[in-house]
């Protein structure tokens, strides 16, 4: 059973567009995350929410828009792609601040 | 903002040897964390040390902290091919803040 799972895995799109990438979690955790990771490797927090609700709102553009249905699932939802949009994006969760579960990953590329 | 800072960037050595990684940091933290990721996947937990402990092991791992130095090791030692993959620290800082990752440092395990 997967744990935390992200669809799509890779999403390839034209600049402008919109697209949605969602997460699911089945570890019954009250917290989950966005994290974006560069081309460097190097893994950013975008957003976290607590039972639905948005708790971490890092400086990310208002293209932006994260939504928590419930609490097994954040999905983010992007707005007039851009470039620079293009990176790894991680889903996460957590039940405590000691140790959080990552989803595959999903590759967005920008053209 | 950016809290640690893994060295080296990356490391090759062959099976069998230790592995050590460094990480430093900035700000005061309630623990700090080490993840592995392997090439295309999500980042997966390995180990904790609190900020009131030194020194934390876990099979082949071996975790140092230092907080009067702001900083941490990892070691592996007897290292196999599977070690191969990125590692990051990160660290939990006191009050509302997210897990701020390091860049990783690459490990190559040559056969």
């Amino acid at each position: 059973d997967t744990a935390v799972s992200q669809t799509p895995k890779y999403l390839v799109t034209q600049m402008g567009n919109d697209k949605s990438i969602k997460c699911e979690q089945n570890l019954g955790h009250d917290t989950m995350y966005w994290y974006k990771q560069d081309s460097k490797k190097f893994l950013k927090i975008m957003f976290s929410y607590n039972n639905k609700e948005l708790i971490i709102n890092e400086t990310v553009p208002n293209r932006f828009s994260p939504k928590s249905p419930d609490k097994a699932h954040l999905n983010l939802h992007i707005n007039s792609l851009e470039l620079g949009d293009s990176a790894v994006y991680f889903c996460a969760s957590s039940q405590t601040r000691n140790e959080q579960f990552f989803g595959p990953g999903t590759r967005l590329t920008v053209l | 903002s950016q809290q640690g800072e893994e060295d080296p960037q990356a490391l090759s050595i062959q099976e069998g040897e230790n592995a050590t990684m460094n990480c430093s940091y900035k700000t005061s933290i309630n623990n700090l964390q080490w993840y592995r990721q392997n090439s295309g996947r999500g980042l997966v937990h390995l180990i904790l040390i609190r900020s009131n402990e030194r020194e934390k092991h876990s099979g082949r791992l071996r975790v140092t902290l230092d907080t009067s130095k702001k900083s941490s090791s990892l070691l592996i030692t007897a290292s196999r091919a599977a070690d191969t993959a990125s590692y990051f620290c990160a660290t939990d800082s006191p009050g509302n803040t997210p897990l701020v990752f390091g860049k990783g440092t690459r490990l190559s395990v040559i056969a």
